[in-house]
């Protein structure tokens, strides 16, 4: 089972909003992560968790909070977004400590911000 | 700066015949590249993997094949079959280095398969 599941799968919020994005995996992987995609571009990273701490920050605005309740879960919490926010959400996941290890994604949640 | 280039941006194949998927990369700290397809509004999906210290590595139809010194890789996909028309995606990481998880992705080649 190579499955990350993520919900919701589309979610349309106005800037004052606040929303959260859920992610899950039980592959038992110990890397988590939250990739941006916006439309004809490739996947960007925005964050790594690793043991259930963040470990890259990949200079994003404060407006994306993350979150690691556990080993499986991974949340995105939003908060007064922009419209230039709005894309597809992926969260992916790894096991760690060995070279090479495949990272797995998700089919994405479709964010857009009015 | 690209780091992992893709630079055809479509490809076109008939049936039963061999997809040819280039990608360059500039970074030579990258040890470990994968390749990933991508339905429109799906996440990307993983397809097949390989080590720096490898030249080639096969998973059934797909064969990825790494020239180091070129900086080079490419994906053949033998025989090429409509449900393969999707984006592919080449992707780069230093697996080695704490940064594993950080993929540098390529700009994507659509692949589209004629019956």
């Amino acid at each position: 089972d190579t499955e990350v599941t993520q919900t919701p799968k589309h979610l349309v919020m106005g800037m004052t909003n606040k929303k959260s994005l859920k992610c899950e995996q039980h592959m038992g992987h110990r890397a988590m992560y939250w990739y941006k995609q916006k439309a004809k571009k490739p996947p960007e990273l925005m964050f790594v968790y690793s043991y259930e701490k963040l470990s890259i920050n990949e200079s994003v605005p404060s407006r994306f909070s993350p979150e690691c309740p556990n080993s499986s879960l991974l949340n995105l919490h939003l908060h007064a977004l922009q419209p230039e926010d709005s894309a597809l959400y992926l969260c992916a996941s790894s096991a760690t400590g060995t070279v090479g290890n495949t990272i797995y994604f998700g089919e994405g949640s479709w964010l857009t911000v009015v | 700066d690209q780091q992992v280039k893709q630079n055809s941006p479509s490809l076109s194949v008939q049936e039963g015949r061999i997809s040819i998927l280039n990608c360059d990369y500039t970074n030579s700290m990258f040890d470990y590249f994968l390749w990933y397809k991508k339905y429109p509004a799906e996440g990307p999906t993983f397809l097949i993997s390989i080590s720096s210290i490898k030249d080639k590595n096969e998973d059934g139809r797909f064969t990825v094949f790494l020239n180091k010194s070129a900086k080079h890789l490419s994906l053949h996909i033998v025989p090429s079959q409509p449900g393969d028309s999707a984006v592919y995606f080449c992707a780069a990481t230093n697996a080695g280095g704490t940064s594993y998880g950080k993929l540098t992705f390529g700009q994507g080649t659509i692949l589209t398969v004629h019956p």
